[in-house]
């Protein structure tokens, strides 16, 4: 198995250009979860899905950001207008039980 | 806001000495995880210990956990230069298992 993929790795973009994160779980796995990760704040948890469904999103910081589940394969995460205080590291993590497998993140820098 | 809060922050050891790690947590819990980060990785998955576990081995990793305290402690023996990482414990609470709330790390330098 190839493990959670998610691309871009790196993303450099401009204040109020849009950001979308894309994220490939486990195959088989029925929970999504996206984090963010900064030196100031740790490591959050931003919203999670099972079976594609959003289960909790209270670690969505604002508007600005929006996350979808198509399909049981693939979940974007979505920030618009980007803004320099959402650069950080986003992690993607998939699971079907208690242990949770990540992805290798996407840096994000917004200037 | 975060359940779990890592003890020491950092810790830097020789090779081949052991290195021990706290967690504490706050509210009731299911099961406690550990994760090991290196640097521009993610989180991958140690162990999990469960709330009616005291203590738990995995090669050169232990694990204990004291609920009465609510602490749990990581134990790796016979440290190598390859360990040098960032080690998070997460706890997921008995309403929703399988979201997990992560503790602010602990860095270890292994020195060689």
């Amino acid at each position: 198995d190839a493990g959670v993929i998610q691309s871009p790795r790196h993303e450099v973009t401009e204040m109020g250009q849009e950001v979308t994160l894309r994220c490939k779980p486990i195959s088989g796995h029925d929970y999504l979860f996206w984090y963010r990760q900064t030196m100031m704040r740790g490591l959050e948890l931003l919203i999670y899905f099972n079976n594609n469904v959003p289960i909790d999103d209270s670690g969505m910081p604002e508007d600005r950001f929006s996350a979808k589940m198509p399909n049981a394969s693939f979940s974007t995460l979505k920030i618009q207008p980007s803004e320099p205080r959402d650069s950080a590291v986003y992690f993607c993590a998939s699971s079907s039980r208690y242990t949770q497998y990540f992805g290798p993140g996407t840096r994000l820098t917004v200037l | 806001s975060q359940q779990g809060e890592e003890d020491p922050q950092a810790l830097s050891i020789q090779e081949g000495e052991n290195a021990t790690m706290n967690c504490s947590y706050k509210t009731s819990i299911n099961n406690l995880q550990w994760y090991r980060q290196n640097s521009g990785r993610g989180l991958v998955h140690l162990i999990l210990i469960r709330s009616n576990e005291r203590e738990k081995h995995s090669g050169r990793l232990r694990v204990t956990l004291d609920t009465s305290k609510k602490s749990s402690s990581l134990l790796i023996t016979a440290s190598r230069a390859a360990d040098t990482a960032s080690y998070f414990c997460a706890t997921a609470d008995g309403d929703s298992s399988y979201k997990l709330i992560f503790g602010s790390g602990t860095r270890l330098l292994v020195r060689p």
